[in-house]
């Protein structure tokens, strides 16, 4: 069975920064492209970054370009995200997914963690 | 950037057909995967690569991809289909992967 479990999520002031981890059980991480979803409660699915199963190629969303940082630690299976500069418009549930193949264009969205959420707020 | 458009609801009788709608632009040229999503869970895909049901996924889901619009249809729709489901596609202008808006599924 395939696991991811979150975690770092919790209330952040504005402009101040989250880690948010995921590790991954139950796969070959090395194998798989990971990403991180995001949505605001009672709305839509928002995608942010993600990053190929070499680590060598990142991709970001426009809304959180310059100031996220996508990782992996093939060692831990662990997954990361720092995202600075927070602001309001940063709240949601932050999903860790485990795609379907190594490079991400070429995948889907094939398994979900259980989704953190991060409020920003003073 | 790319945009994909989906109707914010659509509502079927039990044992009748449901399609929802994904609108983008030449999207029958991109690859479009489906996730539904029940309250208060994670997303689930249902369809990937425009028509190809993971295993689990009952043979009563399946989409099309052609045009300006990719449609998901349900057939037999039960009441437990009763969900959110969103449309994605990679967008290699924007180098980011794109989610409809999602429409909610309501079973009468």
């Amino acid at each position: 069975e395939v696991r991811l479990v979150a975690s770092g999520g919790g209330l952040v002031q504005p402009g101040g920064s989250l880690r948010l981890s995921c590790v991954v059980s139950g796969v070959t991480f090395i194998d798989y492209a990971m990403s991180w979803v995001r949505q605001t409660p009672g709305k839509g699915l928002e995608w942010v970054s993600g990053i190929s199963g070499t680590g060598g190629i990142t991709y970001y969303a426009e809304s959180v370009k310059g100031r996220c940082t996508i990782t992996r630690d093939d060692s831990t299976n662990t997954l990361r995200m720092q995202l600075s500069s927070l602001r309001a418009g940063d709240t949601a549930i932050y999903y860790c997914v485990r795609l379907s193949g190594m490079d991400l264009p070429m995948a889907n969205f094939e398994n979900w963690g259980q989704g953190i959420l991060v409020a920003v707020s003073s | 950037s790319y945009v994909l458009t989906q109707p914010p609801s659509v509502s079927v009788a039990p044992e009748k057909t449901a399609r929802m709608t994904c609108e983008g632009n030449n999207i029958g040229t991109k690859y479009v995967h489906w996730y539904q999503q029940k309250p208060g869970q994670a997303p689930v895909v249902v369809i990937y690569y425009n028509n190809d049901r993971p295993s689990g996924i009952p043979e009563r889901f399946s989409a099309s991809n052609s045009g300006n619009t990719a449609t998901l249809t349900i057939s037999g729709v039960e009441a437990g289909d009763e969900a959110d489901y969103f449309c994605q596609v990679w967008s290699s202008a924007d180098a980011a992967w794109v989610f409809g808006g999602g429409t909610k599924l309501t079973v009468l």
